[in-house]
């Protein structure tokens, strides 16, 4: 089974300052990454996703994570922050082999200060 | 393509009264997966239905109960609801074919007051 912390609950930034959610997984096997965002009173939308190869992946909105076996982690960034970024960001795993269920982090909520 | 359709988007119910939501996934796609969702407890997964059998499920209650139709569309039933059911249901479908990874699409959700 696999499971995913992420450590940050709420992320105040300003806008145009760059940010990181972070976020670390524990699997037995290799995973398959992903982070999703949820904007108010909407359903969770795929940001970006790492399946195989480059360890950097590049997502929409200009997002991109990092993925890191070592450290187990798989940590979001981006540059410039905009209030338009202001959600709830979730990060997600899955085992490589199979169909099992994604399995999800509590959240980090991403407030955007003007 | 369509994406995922959720209805109701949003009920009211009471105590002790039942509610059923539907889902209509992505066409092609199997797999339907229902997740609540409440502040206090995030994102809690609820069951999965694959060819109209349920192939993964929560820790939740009986009182929670799905299923799957022919189309793969997917309805979640709770019965005898509580304070506590009140939440926003998500439902999401993903495709079981070849290369399959596990990402998920989602719909809106469906959020439920009880009272």
């Amino acid at each position: 089974a696999q499971s995913v912390t992420q450590l940050d609950s709420q992320v105040p930034v300003f806008e145009e300052a760059p940010v990181e959610l972070r976020c670390n997984y524990s699997s037995s096997v290799s995973v398959y990454l992903f982070w999703y965002v949820q904007y108010p009173n909407q359903g969770l939308q795929l940001l970006l996703k790492y399946l195989s190869g480059s360890t950097l992946v590049k997502g929409i909105n200009g997002f991109e994570a990092e993925f890191n076996k070592s450290q187990t982690s798989f940590h979001l960034r981006k540059p410039s922050v905009h209030i338009s970024d202001t959600a709830e960001y979730f990060c997600a795993v899955s085992s490589s082999f199979g169909n099992e269920k994604l399995t999800f982090g509590t959240g980090t909520r991403l407030t955007i200060i003007p | 393509k369509a994406g995922v359709t959720q209805t109701p988007r949003y009920l009211i119910k009471t105590r002790g009264q039942q509610v059923t939501l539907s889902c209509s996934p992505i066409s092609g796609h199997r797999s339907v997966s229902w997740y609540q969702q409440t502040p206090g407890q995030g994102l809690q997964f609820l069951f999965e239905y694959f060819s109209e059998t349920q192939r993964n499920k929560g820790n939740f209650p009986g009182r929670f109960s799905g299923r799957q139709f022919s189309n793969s569309r997917s309805e979640m039933n709770v019965s005898t609801l509580e304070l506590g059911d009140s939440a926003l249901y998500l439902c999401a479908s993903k495709t079981i074919a070849g290369g399959n990874t596990g990402e998920l699409f989602f719909g809106e959700g469906s959020r439920l007051t009880v009272l």
